[in-house]
């Protein structure tokens, strides 16, 4: 069991709906972050929260929009998706931005329809 | 900007065939190496990381060194429940993220 929990853990979804991905975390980690990932593929950088502040947005399209309402908690909100938008999408945390590791949650399988 | 190359891309291991997994990497400023083991429809699971050169880490069948220009990921005596995807990632001066390499699909049959 990991101890950054996403949910829900499959999610399927219409080009015109509106849903959200939310992510957990109570190891205090003041960092957290949104990646993206295809089959066989590395991890994808999407966003970084540091301080429950954006630090970085790797040029993500606006129908991705993050938010962190608290130190422990991350929310994707999704909004007019594309086919290519379907991936899993894994939500981090580590104690600060420096060189702490990351630790992973499973991720939201995502498919768009 | 940061590069990691892991290869090989894919490797085949009998049950207690010894081997290791390598991690090129360019760095402006090392601020760590990390180690993830995934598992397919999971999150990466964190291994390992390192700091500086001449660092050595271990767990169970696992030992990750480390030089200026590599990392190495040893897998003694494997088992079959050590097969999944070894990615590497590095977090250099220049970045607030980690650079994730293409990773390593390891199996290991009985």
């Amino acid at each position: 069991d990991t101890e950054v929990t996403q949910t829900p853990k499959h999610l399927v979804m219409g080009m015109t709906n509106k849903k959200s991905l939310k992510c957990e975390q109570h190891m205090g980690h003041r960092a957290m972050y949104w990646y993206k990932q295809k089959a066989k593929k590395p991890p994808e950088l999407m966003f970084v929260y540091s301080y429950e502040k954006l630090s970085i947005n790797e040029s993500v399209p606006s129908r991705f929009s993050p938010e962190c309402p608290n130190s422990s908690l991350l929310n994707l909100h999704l909004h007019a998706l594309q086919p290519e938008d379907s991936a899993l999408y894994l939500c981090a945390s580590s104690q600060q931005t420096g060189g702490q590791p990351q630790h992973f949650g499973d991720g939201t399988r995502l498919s768009i329809l | 900007e940061d590069q990691v190359t892991q290869s090989p891309e894919a490797l085949r291991l009998q049950e207690g065939e010894s081997s290791s997994l390598n991690c090129s990497y360019t760095v402006s400023g090392l601020r760590g190496l990390f180690w993830y083991r995934q598992d397919p429809g999971k999150g990466p699971e964190f291994l390992f990381t390192l700091y500086s050169a001449g660092e050595e880490k271990e767990k169970e069948r696992l030992k990750a060194t480390l030089t200026k220009k590599e990392s190495f990921l040893h897998i003694t005596a494997p088992k079959p429940e050590d097969s999944a995807t070894y990615l590497c990632a590095v977090r250099g001066n220049n970045n607030n993220d980690m650079r994730f390499g293409a990773g390593t699909r390891l199996t290991v049959k009985p």
